[in-house]
């Protein structure tokens, strides 16, 4: 099976703009969640997509947000950039969402000037 | 609010040492605990993940204990290789709706 995918790999963007990173899970698994990793705050939870609904979200304001589709791809997007908001995104992937080890794609490195 | 942590936060060690990782958390109503190795600017990779009813989980070289009760868990590598050099991440989930909660970790660096 092909692994966790996540597209584009890199991208730089200005303050203010708007970003959208694109994640297709392993084929067959319906949970999707979103991370943010950075130096100084490490891994942290963004939100999680089950069959097309958000389950469960982390900690971060309304400027992130996500979707789900029917195939289970997955996008998250970033209004009004930050310059804070430079960081490695990374989607995982399982069947349920429910206890199981989680697939991590690459990531996409995103920076903020 | 669970927080994990992990100690130490670096290690160095030649070739062929057995070597231990540690993982606490505040929080011992878990569902699971999971080890990660993630390699420079690249995704995790899922080593083992122990659930809350178990005590160890072993795979190749590697074994993770989890003992909830003193919200602890270590993960053994034994005969440790230049290629095990990454970085350690636990990471547990709690709290009712499986978001996990990921420690700092440990960087390992494995020399010649």
């Amino acid at each position: 099976k092909a692994g966790v995918t996540q597209t584009p790999r890199y991208l730089i963007k200005t303050r203010g703009q708007q970003v959208t990173l694109s994640c297709s899970p392993i084929s067959g698994h319906r949970s999707v969640s979103w991370y943010q990793q950075t130096p100084g705050q490490g891994l942290q939870f963004l939100f999680e997509y089950f069959s097309e609904t958000q389950r469960n979200k982390g900690n971060f304001p309304g400027r992130f947000s996500g979707r789900q589709f029917s195939n289970s791809r997955s996008e998250m997007n970033v209004s009004t950039l930050e310059l804070g908001d430079s960081a490695l995104y990374l989607c995982a992937s399982n069947p349920t969402g429910s206890s199981e080890t989680q697939y991590f794609g690459p990531g996409t490195r995103l920076l903020v000037l | 609010k669970q927080e994990v942590t992990q100690i130490p936060a670096a290690l160095s060690v030649p070739e062929g040492e057995n070597l231990v990782l540690n993982c606490s958390f505040t929080d011992s109503a878990i569902y699971n605990l999971q080890w990660f190795r993630q390699d420079p600017g690249k995704g995790l990779t899922s080593l083992l993940l122990i659930q809350s009813s178990q005590r160890e989980q072993t795979s190749g070289r590697l074994n993770a204990s989890l003992d909830k009760s003193s919200g602890r868990s270590t993960l053994y590598i034994a005969a440790s290789q230049p290629g095990d050099s990454a970085t350690y991440l636990c990471a547990v989930e709690s709290g009712g709706s499986y978001i996990p909660t990921f420690g700092r970790g440990t960087s390992l660096i494995v020399h010649p």
